[in-house]
């Protein structure tokens, strides 16, 4: 079955820097990669998504990057704000009849420092 | 706005006991989902349902069972709960189809000791 690797685990980054955050899969099937951002106290939240038809996608300060050859994406915060200090969530899904195949990975711990 | 409501937001039970958690969505949504979160080991799906009475395994559903009687409500139940079992758990729900979006409750703190 699909595993997710994410790296890294925590990244702290100064207000204003950049953050990239990296995932692998395994099943080349895999065709659906969402990202989720998860605040303190809160259930995870769908930021972003790209499907394997397009290599990159952009949402104002937020862009994902597909490499299908080489089976990874990626998340780009730019211009990181306190506010986005939070746990990050990437996952990969096939066409399987329902979602219960969506694979998360392990999470991101990213801090912002101002 | 699209609303998920669990329960509880802490629980503490004891070794044995049986609990229930639940989880109500607003937002007619076919699909349920139940994750368990726990630290280093990310969102790991315990049981999913696409329909009223239907019920689908996940990757970890041993200690667990779900029931879903109505189209808005979905419960994880613990029969018998054990002290690995304490953990974060999430509620989550979405439209029918391919790679719709997840919509999370702010999950359930268990403790079981």
């Amino acid at each position: 079955g699909e595993n997710v690797e994410q790296h890294p685990s925590t990244l702290s980054v100064q207000e204003g820097d950049s953050a990239v955050i990296k995932c692998t899969y395994s099943d080349s099937a895999s065709n659906y990669f969402p990202w989720y951002k998860q605040e303190l106290g809160k259930g995870p939240q769908l930021i972003i998504d790209i499907r394997s038809n397009v290599g990159e996608k952009k949402d104002q300060r937020i862009a994902v990057t597909l490499n299908k050859t080489a089976k990874h994406f990626s998340l780009h915060i730019t211009e990181t704000q306190p506010e986005d200090s939070a746990v990050y969530f990437c996952a990969a899904s096939g066409d399987g009849g329902s979602q219960g195949n969506l694979i998360f990975g392990k999470g991101t711990k990213l801090s912002v420092k101002p | 706005d699209v609303k998920v409501t669990q329960s509880s937001r802490y629980l503490v039970k004891r070794t044995g006991e049986k609990v229930f958690l639940e989880c109500v969505q607003d937002m007619d949504h076919e699909n349920m989902f139940w994750y368990r979160q726990d630290p280093g080991l990310g969102l790991r799906l315990i049981y999913f349902s696409y329909d009223v009475k239907m019920k689908e395994k996940g990757d970890i559903p041993e200690g667990y069972s779900v029931s879903r009687e109505k189209k808005e409500r979905f419960s994880l139940i613990l029969e018998s709960a054990s002290t690995n079992q304490t953990s974060m758990y999430l509620c989550a729900s979405s439209l029918a189809g391919r790679h719709s979006p997840l919509h999370f409750g702010n999950g359930t703190r268990l403790t079981v000791t």
